[in-house]
């Protein structure tokens, strides 16, 4: 069984729907990661959440919205996107936040924005 | 700031030939490093990593890396390339003098394509 488990694997919108990117993980991490990947550029570190705290990138438009019920599941909430947003969206888990620890990653969400 | 280059967007190499896939790196305290590679339709997978100690390390896959501090830079290598290795390959560096310690910063990622 994969690791880290994202739903759906693509996921077409427009701009005024509301949908929820859903990510498990089945590794006994406490550290779950969203990043988001556009062609040509590096990866996009959104929003990160550990037992204790949730790190969120600044410049994370408000129309993501983070959920992290417990630390084996994330969800990524998404509502009124542009067609900018249009990216590969990868969650990612650690066990622990140290700095030696590697992340393992998911197949991601092919979002497409009409 | 932390920050990490991949030189080459792309780098072609025979099959059974050695490969190198490039990246340097800046921090201002200790580097930790990692590669990862991306198959396509698929999310990153962690290839190896460097914290300390030995300078080549080595990884999943026959891959390995060496560390050169003096050069800052993290090369990835393999002696034989295999076909099934042409892939999106990942830099990346964490810094550990100061805040931030989640944020792994990546390259922009090297295309590696291995010609039969």
């Amino acid at each position: 069984e994969t690791g880290v488990t994202q739903t759906p694997r693509h996921l077409v919108m427009g701009m005024t729907n509301k949908k929820s990117l859903k990510c498990e993980q089945h590794l006994g991490h406490n550290a779950m990661y969203w990043y988001k990947q556009s062609a040509k550029k590096p990866l996009e570190l959104m929003f990160v959440y550990s037992l204790e705290e949730r790190v969120e990138n600044n410049s994370v438009p408000s129309r993501f919205s983070p959920e992290c019920p417990n630390s084996s599941h994330l969800f990524l909430h998404l509502h009124t996107l542009q067609p900018e947003d249009s990216a590969l969206y990868l969650c990612a888990s650690s066990q622990g936040r140290g700095l030696g620890q590697p992340q393992h990653f998911g197949d991601g969400t092919r979002l497409s924005i009409l | 700031a932390q920050s990490v280059a991949q030189p080459e967007d792309q780098v072609n190499v025979a099959e059974g030939n050695p490969l190198t896939v490039k990246c340097t790196y800046s921090v201002s305290g200790n580097p930790y490093l990692f590669w990862y590679v991306q198959y396509p339709n698929r999310g990153l997978q962690f290839l190896l990593k460097y914290i300390t100690g030995d300078n080549l390390v080595k990884g999943s896959y026959g891959f390995e890396a060496e560390f050169n501090k003096s050069q800052t830079s993290f090369h990835l290598k393999k002696p034989s390339a295999l076909v099934s290795d042409s892939a999106l390959y990942f830099c990346a560096v964490r810094d550990d003098s100061g805040a931030g310690s989640y944020q792994l910063t990546f390259g922009k990622g090297t295309k590696l394509s291995v010609i039969p």
